[in-house]
This record gives structure tokens, C-alpha cells and sequence, in this order.
């Protein structure tokens, strides 16, 4: 069965600061696996995927992700972090046969000032 | 490009009433189409799976009768909810893909449904 983790429930961050929130996971073969962000009261908004290629994923609003492959990691990061970039993080995974996406917990990010 | 769109954003209705929601791909044909619950502070949960002209397949746990899908059209499916209960208080979110390749889902805004 395939899974996502989500480690951290909460991630804080100091703006301008670093941040990485952390995804590990659990699929056969070569997934695909994709960055969402939800703002309160929304749907998901897109982020980042990562299909084949370049192991670092650069995507939307200065995010990017690290594939690792011996770790079955994706960990989203940005170099600095915004107040406006605190939300709730959804990582997934996708198997390249079928439609069928899994997410993670979810991690609430926040960016203090 | 790629939008979806839910209708309504927000519903009270009384408990034993059935609630319809729609979700429509405004710029594109989704050949799939996913409906998913999310409980606050929770992640999302897939309910079921629609292709078009086709039964949706449900997971495990979700009850068809109760959660009606119907997919019309390539860029309309409806959820409803039959016999509301305050335990099916939820948001709901649909998605929708734009076609079989390797393509994120697009996220409607979720409809929040509050039954009393």
C-alpha cells in the first residue's frame, strides 16, 4: 500500500529565514510526486512535481524540492522564508500507472515576523 | 488556464435534507475527476473517482448511497449528499485532471457543508 509522511505536524520559522518542511514515502516503483499549499478556507493550490530528471524541483513562489531517491524523500525548501508563505502544506504521491494521489498529514507552516 | 470551480462555497442545511455540489473545469475536459473530505486540521481524503460516462469508483468505507456522484459531462461532476447528518459536516473538495499524463490535479476551492 502506498503512504505519505508528513513528519512534522507544525514548522516555525523566522522570516527571511530557511525553511524546509519534510516528506517521506512509501510507493512501488517511481512515483510522481507533487507540492501543494492551502490557504484557510481554499482548495489546494499547486507547488511543484516532480516527474523524471534533474533531481531538485524549482516551482511557484520561490519553492523547490529535493528528490532523493535512496531516502524516498521530497522535502520541500525555500531559501527565504516570507509571513505570507505560512499555510498548510500538503505533500503527495501519484503511481505512474494510475490517477490515484495520496497525500500527506499535512504540515502548518508559519513565518513569524 | 486549468481552473475548477465549486458550487456552492458554503452550505447549511437541516439534517435528513440531501445536498448537491458541483464541480465544473471552466477552461478544460478532465477525463478524471476526484472528490475528496477533508476534517479540519486534517488531510484530504480520497471519496471517489469519476471518468466521465462512467460509475465512480468509491474507496473503501465510502458509502455509494450516500454519496451520490454523477459525472455528466467532461467538465462537470456533482456530489450529493443524501440524507445529510451532522456527522457529514465537512469540506469538500473536488479535482480534476486534464489528461492521462503526468499532470497535477487541479483543486476546486471546497464547499463547506454544515448540517445541523
Amino acid at each position: 500500500a502506498q503512504s505519505v509522511a508528513q513528519p512534522e505536524d507544525q514548522v516555525n520559522v523566522a522570516e527571511g529565514n530557511p525553511l524546509t518542511v519534510k516528506c517521506t514515502y512509501s510507493v512501488s516503483g517511481n512515483p510522481y510526486l507533487f507540492w501543494y499549499v492551502q490557504y484557510p478556507n481554499r482548495g489546494l493550490q499547486f507547488l511543484l512535481k516532480y516527474i523524471t530528471g534533474d533531481n531538485l524541483v524549482k516551482g511557484s513562489y520561490g519553492f523547490e524540492a529535493e528528490f532523493n531517491k535512496s531516502q524516498t524523500s521530497f522535502h520541500l525548501k525555500k531559501p527565504s522564508a516570507l509571513v505570507s508563505d505560512s499555510a498548510l502544506y500538503f505533500c503527495a504521491v501519484r503511481p505512474r500507472n494510475n490517477n490515484d494521489m495520496r497525500f500527506g498529514a499535512g504540515t502548518r507552516l508559519t513565518v513569524k515576523p | 488556464g486549468a481552473v475548477v470551480s465549486q458550487h456552492p462555497s458554503r452550505v447549511i442545511c437541516k439534517s435528513g435534507t440531501s445536498v448537491k455540489i458541483e464541480c465544473r473545469s471552466l477552461d478544460f475536459q478532465a477525463t478524471t475527476m476526484f472528490w475528496y473530505r477533508q476534517f479540519p486540521k486534517q488531510s484530504l481524503m480520497l471519496m471517489a473517482t469519476s471518468n466521465e460516462g462512467s460509475k465512480a469508483t468509491y474507496e473503501q468505507g465510502v458509502e455509494k448511497d450516500k454519496f451520490l456522484i454523477n459525472h455528466a459531462s467532461l467538465t462537470l461532476s456533482t456530489l450529493t449528499v443524501t440524507s445529510a447528518h451532522p456527522e457529514d459536516s465537512s469540506f469538500y473538495i473536488c479535482s480534476a485532471t486534464r489528461d492521462r499524463g503526468p499532470n497535477e490535479q487541479f483543486f476546486g476551492p471546497g464547499t463547506r457543508l454544515t448540517v445541523l
